[in-house]
């Protein structure tokens, strides 16, 4: 079955740059959503189609890509952002999303 | 606004069946693929079922043959029937609302707890 990979774990101090990463086979091929989950809500969509971010998501939010790794990069990382975020993909047999990654802002 | 309500988790023993229903409204409901994605207890997202506007209709290999997804335009409603429930099925049930064909979630319901336990 199909996989993507993320760090477990990423911290930041506020202020500097975060970035996660998602890996997976062929993901150049394939367009990637990231959700954010802050803890005890419902996720939320933060960025689609590898790098557009929906309306209400602050600008601080962008996404890229190179080769078959997807990137989630948090710019001036405030402490509201400290969250679980997760990568998602589409393949042939439905949808995947990545394990998630733990941001900590300290 | 769009708005997503689930409702029918609770406690249910395993091998029992267990009916979710999602409430739409704020979009015309009919033009969206519509999604149940699951989160067990403290661990990450999985996606379970989603369903097309003409109902095409997919699942994950891990619900396949004993859960049903189905839509009702007419009452704005997503509906997911699951049988045979194990252990394992536990988690929080989410609805999701499908931007794009092959494409994003958002938004996402605040979720009903199903508990598979003797």
């Amino acid at each position: 079955s199909y996989e993507l990979t993320q760090p477990p774990s990423v911290s930041v101090s506020p202020g500097q740059t975060a970035s996660i990463t998602c890996s997976g086979d062929k993901l150049g091929d394939k367009y990637v959503c990231w959700y954010q989950q802050q803890p005890g809500q419902s996720p939320v969509l933060v960025m689609y189609q590898d790098s557009k971010r929906p309306s209400g998501i602050p600008e601080r939010f962008s996404g890229s890509k190179s080769g078959n790794t997807v990137t989630l990069t948090i710019s001036g990382t405030q402490a509201m952002d400290e969250a679980d975020y997760y990568c998602q993909a589409w393949d042939s047999r439905g949808v995947v999303f990545g394990g998630g990654t733990k941001l900590t802002v300290l | 606004q769009v708005q997503l309500v689930e409702s029918g988790g609770g406690l249910v023993k395993p091998g029992r069946s267990l009916r979710l229903s999602c409430a739409a409204s704020g979009f015309t409901f009919s033009d969206y693929y519509m999604s149940w994605i699951r989160q067990a207890p403290g661990k990450g997202l999985e996606w379970v079922s989603y369903i097309g506007d003409s109902g095409s209709i997919y699942y994950a290999d891990s619900v396949k043959g004993r859960f049903t997804i189905s839509r009702d335009n007419a009452k704005n409603s997503l509906y997911l029937q699951m049988n045979s429930l194990r252990d394992e099925d536990t988690a929080v049930y989410y609805c999701v609302r499908v931007g794009d064909v092959s494409g994003w979630f958002d938004p996402w319901g605040q979720g009903t707890l199903v508990t598979v336990s003797a």
